[in-house]
């Protein structure tokens, strides 16, 4: 079974809804992050959680929202999507107890709005 | 905040030659550079990382060189493999956020 599990893989949604992301992992640890990645600008940074308790904004946290419901579990939120959120979306997450260390990443979900 | 810029964005080798991607960074406080490799439909995954106290680390064909001074670090792979065509991410951490260059499609042509 995959470490890091995210749902849904692929989502088409209409300008103005509400979408939810979630991501789940069974590594164990205890910090979680979301990135979009568009063509030719890499991975960026939406928000990253290092506990239950503590979210933190990334580089382009405007327009979304998320919710670390448990250790496992962190989602994404976009509460109006617009076709610019249009991109591929990834969890990671990484092993805080190691210090700074490596990330592992999800599957990946495509999210279309249109 | 960091800002990572990645050269070339494509590369083509054939195989058996070796590849080069080079990366730079601004942010003098970053101190762990990652390298992803991701492959289509897949999320990136770790191939080999470096931290600021070593110059140099080598993991089988894959080698990464890092230059403080310079604000420069870069990966290299020897004798290519057709299964090494795949998009590779540097980045560099300064503590809790990491940061990605704009990646490399690296094609071995067999």
């Amino acid at each position: 079974d995959a470490d890091v599990t995210q749902t849904p893989r692929n989502r088409i949604t209409k300008t103005g809804k509400r979408i939810m992301l979630e991501c789940s992992q069974t590594k164990g640890h205890d910090r979680m992050y979301w990135y979009r990645q568009d063509p030719g600008l890499g991975l960026r940074l939406i928000y990253y959680s290092f506990d239950v308790k503590d979210i933190n904004k990334g580089e382009i946290s405007d327009g979304y929202s998320v919710s670390r419901q448990a250790q496992a579990k962190f989602s994404l939120s976009l509460e109006s999507a617009i076709p610019n959120q249009t991109a591929l979306y990834f969890c990671a997450t990484s092993d805080g107890a190691r210090g700074q260390t490596w990330q592992y990443f999800g599957p990946g979900t495509r999210l279309t709005v249109t | 905040g960091e800002n990572v810029e990645q050269h070339p964005s494509t590369l083509s080798v054939q195989e058996g030659d070796s590849a080069v991607i080079k990366c730079t960074y601004s942010d003098s406080a970053s101190n762990y550079f990652p390298w992803y490799k991701q492959e289509l439909g897949k999320g990136p995954q770790l191939i080999i990382d470096i931290r600021s106290n070593v110059g140099e680390k080598k993991d089988q064909r894959i080698a990464v060189t890092l230059n403080k001074t310079a604000k420069h670090f870069s990966l290299h792979i020897t004798e290519t493999q057709p299964e090494d065509s795949a998009v590779y991410f540097c980045a560099a951490s300064p503590g809790n956020q990491f940061y990605f260059g704009t990646g490399t499609s690296l094609t071995v042509i067999p």
